[in-house]
């Protein structure tokens, strides 16, 4: 069964980077895309960006351009999420979905989240 | 960008009840919009995409419809598991951005 799994929450300090991978299994890693998408505490859901597993081609949100960096390992099928300079209003559950097998651009599969907390 | 808003924000409804969701996209986006669940504490759950399909294992009563900028998400007889909050989501061009959220309350 396809499963991503996520890394565990982090505490980060403002100015700080956080890494969050994203472990895929159950499927061919490289044949699917995978997102991050984030949430604000009591907020909606912002998509970050987007990944190739086949090409590592990605396509960020002009927000976070020059802070965030997506990247894949196919050795072991897992994609990463790197911030950078974090801030406060970047605290929020992050997570990793997959293109969907009938439509690219929706999310079939999802990460069970990652908290990242970032407070002095 | 293209900016996806979702009305209502919020709805009391009762057990058995017929629930509309409506969502508008800023600029047609043909049949790609997908329909998400998300339960306090987990991750959305794909509910419908390419605006009228059902994903695989969710329940019939879900339906969904339109194609350009008006899309619908209708549960056809509310469920006790069916309170929760639900976004669209565009699939047109990146970046794919959601919904504001619709949570669906207990009356």
């Amino acid at each position: 069964q396809v499963q991503l799994v996520q890394s565990g929450a982090e505490v980060k300090k403002p100015g700080a980077s956080v890494k969050v991978s994203c472990k895929a299994s159950g499927y061919t890693f490289t044949s699917y895309g995978i997102s991050w998408v984030r949430q604000a505490p009591g907020q909606g859901l912002e998509w970050m960006g987007w990944i190739s597993a086949y090409n590592g081609n990605t396509n960020y949100a002009q927000k976070l351009q020059g802070r965030v960096t997506m990247t894949t390992d196919t050795s072991t099928s897992t994609a990463y999420m790197e911030l950078r300079s974090l801030r406060s209003d970047d605290t929020a559950v992050y997570y990793c979905a997959r293109d969907g097998a009938m439509v690219k651009g929706t999310f079939d599969y999802w990460g069970q989240g990652t908290l990242v907390t970032v407070s002095s | 960008d293209i900016q996806m808003t979702q009305s209502p924000s919020s709805v009391s409804a009762s057990v058995g009840d017929r629930v509309t969701i409506t969502c508008r996209a800023s600029q047609g986006i043909s049949s790609w919009l997908a329909w998400y669940q998300q339960k306090p504490g987990k991750a959305p759950k794909l509910l419908i995409y390419a605006a009228s399909s059902l994903q695989s294992g969710v329940p019939s009563r879900f339906s969904g419809s339109g194609s350009g900028t008006d899309f619908t998400l209708t549960i056809s007889s509310l469920q006790p598991e069916d309170f929760a909050t639900y976004y669209c989501q565009q699939a047109n061009s990146f970046p794919h951005t959601f919904g504001g959220g619709t949570k669906v309350e207990i009356k």
